[in-house]
Order: structure tokens, then C-alpha cells, then sequence
């Protein structure tokens, strides 16, 4: 089973801070999600990936598979990026439940 | 944009009664999942489904849970005797294919007095 682990559980920074949240997990996995969950609830998610480091706007996220963990990068940081931010791994075998970490809970000061 | 839509938004229910959560996923996705969060606690996985049948469920996903796709567009979720420890967030996520990025729906919370 896999153990998925985010630091810090929460942040509070100034606005055009540059912000990380970091991931690790336990076991092998065929993908890494970065998910947004905002006060109301409702999850959306930011990015899926299995190598390498994807970037969408202010956004980036890396993955180092062979250390088994991953980071995700605010830059310029803004009071709308304010929520929860969450981990979650699909695992191999054909297996595509998510396993997700506690979560980052992010406020940007103004 | 198409999205996943969940009904309904709040559900409260007696204790042992039965609850069914609809869920409309993405038209063209294949793949479906339901997760729940325990107030203050992660997203937990309990089921996904593929082909009208079941291909991975949870420790979580009992005798109590089933899960259908009655017509081309709702898939379901039924407790059958809900409990106390029921009261959660559910959430429907539905994908293109195995593997691929979920999209999740912006959740049901059901509260069991």
C-alpha cells in the first residue's frame, strides 16, 4: 500500500512569495497528481504526470521517480491561489484508484 | 466545458436508512470512480468502474456499498444501511481511459444523524 506523505501541512506567505509544496510516496507508481481543493469542496486537478516537470501558468511540478518524489512551484503568489493542495498517486498493475496525501492547506496574504 | 455533475449537493439521512448518490459523468469518458472525505480527513478511494462492472474497490468499499451505471449517463452510488461514521463528502471522478487524468465532480455531502 502506498504511503503518501506532503510538506508542509500549511503555509501562510505574502502575496508574490514563490511558493513549494513537496510529495513523497513509498511504492512505485505509473502517475503523480496534483489536485486543488477549494474552500467549497470541489477538487480540480492541476497535473498528472510520470516524469519530467510540466508547467501551466504559475504552476509547475516536478517528479524525480527515482527518489520518489515530487514538488509543485507557485510562482508570484497571489491571494486566489489560497487553498488546499493535495498529492495523489495511481499505482501500476492497472490499479488507478488515487491515494492521496493530507494536503497542503496554502494561504497568500495580501 | 464539459464537466462531472453530482446530485445531490446535501443529503441528510436517518441512521439505517439507504442513500443513493447520482453522479453524471463526463460524456465520452469511460472510466468512473467514486472517493469520499471524512470532514478534516484525506480523500480516500473506494471504487472504480469500467465496462459496467467493478475493476478496483477499497477496504472501505463493504457489503454496505454498491455501485451502478443504470442508463448511458448516471452512474450511482448506494449505501445500503447507512451509519454515523457514512457522514462524508462523496465525490465522482470519471476519466477518458485507464490511467488518464481524473475530472472530479464538485461532490455530495451526506450527513447521517
Amino acid at each position: 500500500k502506498n504511503e503518501v506523505e506532503q510538506s508542509p501541512q500549511n503555509l501562510t506567505a505574502q502575496e508574490g512569495e514563490f511558493i513549494t509544496i513537496n510529495c513523497s510516496y513509498s511504492v512505485g507508481i505509473s502517475a503523480l497528481h496534483w489536485l486543488q481543493q477549494h474552500p467549497g469542496g470541489g477538487i480540480v486537478s492541476l497535473f498528472m504526470l510520470s516524469s519530467g516537470k510540466k508547467k501551466h501558468g504559475r504552476l509547475i511540478a516536478t517528479i524525480n521517480i527515482q527518489e520518489k518524489h515530487s514538488s509543485l512551484h507557485i510562482t508570484a503568489s497571489h491571494p486566489r491561489d489560497s487553498a488546499v493542495y493535495i498529492c495523489a498517486v495511481s499505482g501500476g498493475g492497472g490499479a488507478d484508484g488515487l491515494t492521496f496525501g493530507k494536503g497542503t492547506h496554502l494561504i497568500i496574504q495580501p | 466545458e464539459p464537466e462531472v455533475t453530482q446530485t445531490p449537493s446535501h443529503q441528510v439521512t436517518q441512521m439505517g436508512q439507504e442513500v443513493i448518490l447520482r453522479c453524471v459523468p463526463i460524456s465520452n469518458h469511460l472510466y468512473f470512480y467514486w472517493y469520499r472525505q471524512i470532514l478534516g480527513q484525506k480523500v480516500e478511494f473506494l471504487v472504480s468502474f469500467y465496462n459496467n462492472e467493478i475493476s478496483e474497490k477499497s477496504e472501505i468499499f463493504d457489503d454496505q456499498f454498491s455501485v451502478e451505471r443504470p442508463d448511458g449517463s448516471n452512474f450511482t452510488l448506494k449505501i445500503r444501511s447507512t451509519k454515523l461514521e457514512d457522514s462524508a463528502m462523496y465525490f465522482c471522478a470519471s476519466s477518458e481511459s485507464q490511467g488518464a487524468e481524473q475530472f472530479f465532480g464538485p461532490g455530495t455531502r451526506l450527513t447521517v444523524l
